[in-house]
């Protein structure tokens, strides 16, 4: 079976520092990573994710992940944090024959 | 707009009501998904269905009646229902299944329940 673990539930950083969300993950065959957003009374929407191919993926807003098959992780970044980054972030793993199993997700509060 | 419209957006029942949540996809996509998420936990997959066929029913107890009757649309049926069921229901759409070549869930805004 496949598991995601997002590192901190709550991430604080101010406006303009650099966003960095952990995930980890685990699977026994070659995994499909994704990360999500999900805004304050709304669903959750992709950011990105990664198949095959390239390892560094990048997403809407700004925002990217490294696919690390060697520390097993999936960590998303952003240069420099919005007010508007203010969100709940899920990681999620599949894989071949699997379904999508998500992490807790991460808050992120943006400070002025 | 996700292209996964819920209806209704919030519902409140007793626990001796019968309701329903809907869900309709304008993605051409052939999978279907229940997601329930309450505070503090992850997303639970609750069922999956895939070119209207039932293909992953999560240990979910039999006050959920899911309904498929085409590809484009998906019930939840709900029938005397606890407190602890108050959550917000998903439901989601993808081309396959996520495990096929990495397909992406796409999600409607969800059906906030409370039973009361």
């Amino acid at each position: 079976a496949q598991s995601v673990t997002q590192l901190g539930s709550h991430v604080s950083v101010s406006e303009g520092a650099l966003v960095l969300l952990r995930c980890n993950y685990s699977s026994s065959v070659p995994p499909y990573l994704f990360w999500y957003v999900q805004y304050p009374n709304q669903g959750l929407q992709l950011l990105l994710k990664y198949t095959t191919g390239a390892t560094l993926v990048k997403g809407i807003n700004g925002f990217e992940a490294e696919f690390k098959k060697s520390e097993t992780s999936f960590h998303l970044t952003k240069p420099s944090a919005h007010m508007s980054d203010a969100a709940e972030y899920f990681c999620a793993v599949s894989a071949a024959g699997y379904a999508l199993n998500f992490g807790k997700g991460t808050s992120l509060l943006v400070t002025p | 707009e996700t292209g996964v419209t819920q209806t209704p957006r919030h519902l409140v029942m007793g626990m001796t009501n019968k309701k329903s949540l809907k869900c309709e996809q304008h993605l051409g996509h052939n999978a279907m998904y229940w997601y329930k998420q309450s505070a503090k936990k992850p997303l639970e997959l609750m069922f999956v269905y895939n070119f209207k066929e039932q293909t992953e029913n999560n240990s979910v107890p039999s006050r959920f009646s899911p309904e498929c009757p085409n590809s484009s649309h998906l019930f939840l049926h709900l029938h005397t229902l606890q407190p602890e069921d108050s959550a917000l229901y998903l439901c989601a759409s993808s081309q396959a299944t996520p495990g096929l070549s990495g397909n992406t869930i796409y999600f409607g805004e969800g059906s906030w329940l409370t039973v009361v």
